[in-house]
């Protein structure tokens, strides 16, 4: 594909009910990165895949958030028991590898999430 | 604690100036800093990409600086363009073991006829 692509790009859901979101890497891009951000800030780091492993996940607020990358291509970002603090543009990024300081990311569009 | 913060926080400017956006950081130990422009609903995109060693990049019309004994890194945009408006997010990443980026809040730029 051209770029980092994710769906949904609005999701509305009420407090409580569970949402996944979902990120499709640049092709060969081995390394994907979820990361949340609020209205005004920057991103904020959640969770970083090499492969199929989450190399890092000490982003995630709680565990109520979960990711995985099973086949090490597309992503899901799992969030249980929304609440409305949750409530952010959730972006994920990929790179070709991580390999050093000149690894660049790709970002996706983001998916804006809003709890109810 | 790792910080990065940015000023200003907001910035308007009229189409042909320039601008210099600022950066100051407490990440250590430092791997690089990257400054990325992020477009109204859109992810970031990166401009430039500094390691310890470099103290100058440019992107065509966008130079960025660093300064790693004081910690400060600045963005100079030349000759600016309605396009330019977007948010300037500067980007430190620690050296460890495990993935540690830190993002500024950013500086949002509004350029105006």
């Amino acid at each position: 594909g051209a770029g980092v692509s994710q769906t949904p790009s609005n999701k509305v859901t009420e407090k409580g009910k569970y949402v996944e979101l979902r990120c499709d890497p640049i092709s060969g891009h081995t390394a994907l990165y979820w990361y949340r951000q609020s209205l005004g800030q920057g991103p904020e780091f959640l969770i970083y895949f090499q492969g199929t492993g989450a190399a890092d996940d000490s982003g995630l607020p709680n565990d109520r958030f979960f990711a995985v990358r099973p086949e090490g291509s597309v992503s899901t970002l799992k969030i249980q028991r929304t609440e409305r603090g949750d409530s952010a543009v959730y972006l994920c990024a990929s790179s070709l590898k991580r390999d050093g300081p000149t690894d660049t990311q790709y970002f996706g569009p983001g998916t804006r999430l809003t709890v109810l | 604690k790792n910080q990065v913060e940015q000023s200003p926080q907001s910035l308007i400017i009229l189409e042909g100036k320039n601008c210099t956006l600022q950066c100051n950081y407490t990440v250590s130990p430092f791997s690089n800093l990257r400054w990325y422009k992020q477009d109204t609903g859109r992810g970031p995109v990166s401009l430039t990409i500094m390691t310890f060693s470099e103290n100058t990049k440019s992107n065509g019309r966008y130079t960025a600086t660093l300064d790693a004994d004081t910690k400060q890194s600045s963005l100079h945009i030349t000759a600016s363009q309605l396009s330019d408006s977007a948010s300037y997010i500067c980007v430190v990443s620690v050296a460890t073991g495990g993935f540690k980026t830190i993002f500024g809040a950013g500086t949002r730029l509004f350029v105006k006829a």
